[in-house]
């Protein structure tokens, strides 16, 4: 069965903090993404990894970065915590392919910046 | 550019009464089109995926067809616990990434 946690469900942080976001996934997937889903504005992706310690910028980057330090691991990171980062952060997972492979969702975090 | 569009943003139906979500798109060689079923506060669920232009998919009281530029989902006899948003996607031209669309809020009242 197609499985992919997030470390946590509900976070709440104050401005200027670190935060961490981890993402695993057991299927052995090549490729990882991290979006952000804000009301209006869909599904938006921040980062995708393609491979381990490979990384490609997403359409909203800014403010985030990403570690890919082992294939079933990836993890965000807000390097300082701003209140319009409040949002609900999905992690997806895919094998590599030419478009057609379905990606699989965590259960995602949601996250509140005070 | 690549675009999707989803409408209408919100449909409330009867228990019962039947009716089509749609999923338009724009983008160079269609590869393929996903449909996910996302309830609230949770990740979208993956629901089908369609190939080509006149593939169609069924799953219980679903039905998603493909044209060259848009596909539906149809909903027949839809009960309370088909309640979702429903989110179609299509892959960016030579890559992995997905676009998705902003979603349907589907309600189904008894």
């Amino acid at each position: 069965d197609v499985k992919v946690t997030q470390s946590s469900r509900y976070l709440v942080k104050r401005t200027g903090e670190k935060v961490f976001l981890e993402c695993v996934q057991d299927m052995d997937h090549e490729n990882m993404f991290w979006y952000r889903q804000d009301p209006g504005l869909g599904l938006r992706l921040i980062y995708f990894s393609y491979d381990v310690k490979m990384k490609e910028k997403g359409d909203i980057p800014e403010g985030y970065s990403v570690s890919r330090e082992k294939k079933e691991r990836f993890s965000l990171i807000l390097e300082s915590a701003s209140t319009n980062q409040t949002s609900m952060y999905l992690c997806a997972s895919s094998f590599q392919g030419t478009g057609q492979e379905t990606q699989y969702f965590g259960p995602g975090t949601r996250l509140l910046v005070l | 550019e690549d675009q999707v569009t989803q409408s209408p943003e919100a449909l409330r139906l009867q228990e019962g009464e039947s009716s089509s979500l749609n999923c338009s798109y724009t983008v160079s060689g269609l590869r393929g089109l996903f449909w996910y079923r996302q309830d609230p506060g949770k990740g979208p669920e993956f629901l089908f995926t369609l190939y080509s232009a006149g593939e169609e998919k069924e799953k219980e009281r679903l039905k998603a067809t493909l044209t060259k530029k848009e596909s539906f989902l149809h909903i027949t006899a839809p009960k309370p616990e088909d309640s979702a948003t429903y989110l179609c996607a299509v892959p960016h031209y030579n890559t992995d990434k997905l676009i998705f669309g902003t979603g349907t809020r589907l309600q189904v009242f008894p």
